[in-house]
């Protein structure tokens, strides 16, 4: 199963763009990388995914490298409510339709008033 | 529409009782699973489920048992409680085609004495 590497942790200031990088090396041609975040003491909630292009949708935008082995999630302008802990998972097919996700430990993000 | 919900919140067990952690989901999502998540851990995979009557173990499924009798319910039963059961469950759904985002519940915090 390909992995993926993220610093333990980063911190940046409110009001500021935040770029989460994320290392996968050994992804395969049709794995999706998908970013999820999790803030204290809730679930998990979905943010953003992609397979080659760039994508951008409300709450963030990912760059995805040319080679693919390594994307980057990019706050616009975080807040403190952006303060979490930001997953980088590769999909792991295992049915035509289905699939699971493979959870590394992530990046806690810390954001400075 | 509540989306995931789970129950208890919080539970805690003697060493060897049995219990069923609830999840329900009213989106009509045909996938399901079970995580549960360690301190200062990502998500593992217990038991997942493609549809009603459907089942199957993830990464760490030892301890636990899943059934699947209706769309809209997922129950995670503990056969006998250990120690090393002590985690945080997350529940999770999401239509089926994989590339969709999954939504999660709020969790159980379970300890195991």
């Amino acid at each position: 199963d390909a992995k993926t590497t993220q610093p333990n942790s980063m911190e940046s200031n409110e009001e500021e763009p935040v770029h989460l990088p994320c290392n996968h090396s050994t992804i395969s041609g049709t794995d999706y990388i998908h970013w999820y975040r999790q803030l204290p003491s809730q679930g998990p909630e979905y943010v953003i995914h992609g397979l080659t292009s760039n994508v951008n949708n409300r709450m963030a935008s990912l760059a995805i490298a040319e080679d693919r082995k390594s994307s980057t999630l990019i706050l616009h302008r975080a807040t403190l409510r952006d303060a979490a802990v930001y997953y980088c998972i590769l999909r792991d097919v295992i049915w035509d339709s289905n699939y699971q996700l493979i959870w590394g430990a992530g990046t806690k993000l810390i954001i400075k008033p | 529409n509540a989306g995931v919900t789970q129950t208890p919140k919080f539970q805690v067990l003697k060493t060897g009782q049995s219990m069923t952690l609830q999840c329900a989901q009213d989106m009509n999502h045909e996938y399901m699973s079970w995580y549960r998540q360690d301190p200062g851990m990502g998500l593992r995979l217990i038991h997942y489920s493609v549809g009603a009557g459907i089942t199957d173990q993830g990464e760490v499924p030892n301890g636990y048992n899943v059934s699947r009798s209706t769309t809209e319910d997922f129950p995670l039963r503990l056969l006998s409680a250990a120690p090393s059961q002590t985690s945080v469950y997350f529940c999770a759904s999401s239509s089926t085609g994989g590339y969709n985002e999954q939504f999660f519940g709020p969790g159980t915090r379970l300890t195991v004495l």
